[in-house]
């Protein structure tokens, strides 16, 4: 089945900085790479997604990079605000018969300091 | 839009006695709705995939018995903790997939805290 990591576990930037977290995945036949950020007690909110078709997708401050030769996907948030802080989590779709299921990298926890 | 919906957000139990989560997507209509637990600063872990009208799919190493799924219309899947113990005490998550082609988009729920004393 699909693997998925993640790096780094934990990153902490000053205000105004960029932030990159990177995934890496292990099944060829993935085609969708949803981010996700989730802050403390509360369900993941969907931040950007990318599919195969496209190298790279941006939003304001958000932007993913996806390199399908070397299978992984980045994460890059500029100008970073402390409502930034969260834990995010990137993920993989499954192809064949898992359809629709994601797997989950294991998160980064981002601390941006005022 | 994409809005998912979760009954209750706390919850506090005995051992022994049953919880049941509703799960909504209040804007659109879900083929699919996936349920999740995690636990404390650990990721997400997938434990079974519901689809509307048929039986849910479980992932290895959850127990089907333990955890009823209940797909009954587009709009609302229910998980039910039969028999709760302390070592079900965990934050369980839903999601929703909807209707619209090949659109893989799951849109989370707001979580659910269930404490078995």
């Amino acid at each position: 089945g699909e693997n998925v990591e993640q790096h780094p576990s934990t990153l902490s930037v000053q205000e105004g900085d960029s932030a990159v977290i990177k995934c890496t995945y292990s099944d060829s036949a993935s085609n969708y790479f949803p981010w996700y950020k989730q802050e403390l007690g509360k369900g993941p909110q969907l931040i950007i997604d990318i599919r195969s078709n496209v190298g790279e997708k941006k939003d304001q401050r958000i932007a993913v990079t996806l390199n399908k030769t070397a299978k992984h996907f980045s994460l890059h948030i500029t100008e970073t605000q402390p409502e930034d802080s969260a834990v995010y989590f990137c993920a993989a779709n499954a192809g064949g018969t898992s359809y629709g299921k994601l797997t989950f990298g294991q998160g980064t926890i981002l601390t941006v300091h005022p | 839009g994409a809005v998912v919906s979760q009954h209750p957000s706390r919850v506090i139990c005995k051992s022994g006695t049953s919880v049941k989560i509703e799960c909504r997507s209040l804007d659109f209509q879900a083929t699919t709705m996936f349920w999740y637990r995690q636990f404390p600063k650990q990721s997400l872990m997938l434990m079974a995939t519901s689809n509307e009208g048929s039986k849910a799919t479980y992932e290895q190493g959850v127990e089907k018995d333990k955890f009823l799924i209940n797909h009954a219309s587009l709009t609302l899947s229910t998980l039910t903790v039969t028999s709760a113990h302390p070592e079900d005490s965990s934050f369980y998550i839903c999601s929703a997939r909807g209707l619209a082609g090949a659109d893989e988009t799951q849109y989370f729920g707001p979580g659910t805290r269930l404490l078995v004393l």
